[in-house]
């Protein structure tokens, strides 16, 4: 069974921290991991699709890392925003996405 | 342009009833995809078509689910003889292809009473 794996469950911080989350995932044949924004009552958004190991990548104030070797993905929020609370998901790639849990962030103003 | 959408948004039901949950993908896009939200889980895979034909069905939790996309367009999720158990939210996603990144539409709230 392909397991993914995101901590912390939750978090709470305020407007203007900066914050970071984990994914981890099955290391062995690796195609591609995504990350996703969901907020409530929205359509769940894509934030990245990441494929080679050491890719890095940023929209806005938003970056991931991907270890494909070790099995892992961080997500990095640069001065948090109000706007930034939602359910960050990452999904492993293997033919359909196999979702973690999710983090749940809530930035306070 | 227009995004992935979903009817009907909510959907209340009791226990024993027939649903039809309908998904329109983005215009043009091959690849659709329906995943499950249970609560306090990510969403899980249940059915993938490529075109008209379902390439992956493994998904499907048992013979009362079923879905259709006759047109190679527009996706119908069918669910027969509902159970509390199903009452989830249900995603669609399309894409341009396989493997290329899905777009999700905002989900139809199932509760079955």
């Amino acid at each position: 069974i392909l397991n993914v794996e995101q901590s912390p469950q939750s978090l709470h911080v305020q407007e203007g921290d900066s914050t970071n989350f984990t994914c981890s995932f099955p290391s062995s044949n690796f195609y591609a991991l995504h990350w996703y924004r969901w907020e409530t009552a929205k359509s769940p958004e894509a934030l990245f699709v990441m494929t080679l190991n050491g890719d890095e990548k940023k929209k806005g104030r938003i970056s991931a890392t991907l270890n494909t070797k070790e099995g892992y993905s961080y997500l990095y929020i640069k001065g948090s925003q109000p706007e930034d609370s939602a359910t960050y998901l990452c999904a492993f790639f293997r033919g359909n996405l196999i979702f973690g849990k999710g983090t749940k962030l809530s930035v306070k103003p | 342009g227009a995004g992935v959408s979903q009817t009907p948004s909510n959907k209340v039901t009791e226990k024993g009833k027939y649903v039809e949950l309908r998904c329109d993908p983005i215009s043009g896009h091959t690849a659709l995809y329906w995943y499950r939200q249970s609560l306090g889980q990510g969403p899980e895979f249940l059915i993938y078509f490529q075109g008209t034909g379902a390439a992956d069905d493994s998904g499907l939790p048992n013979d009362r689910f079923f879905a259709v996309r006759p047109e190679g367009s527009v996706s119908t999720l069918k669910i027969q003889r509902t159970e509390r158990g199903d009452s989830a939210v249900y995603l669609c996603a399309s894409s341009r292809s396989f493997q290329e990144t899905q777009y999700f539409g905002p989900g139809t709230r199932l509760l079955v009473l």
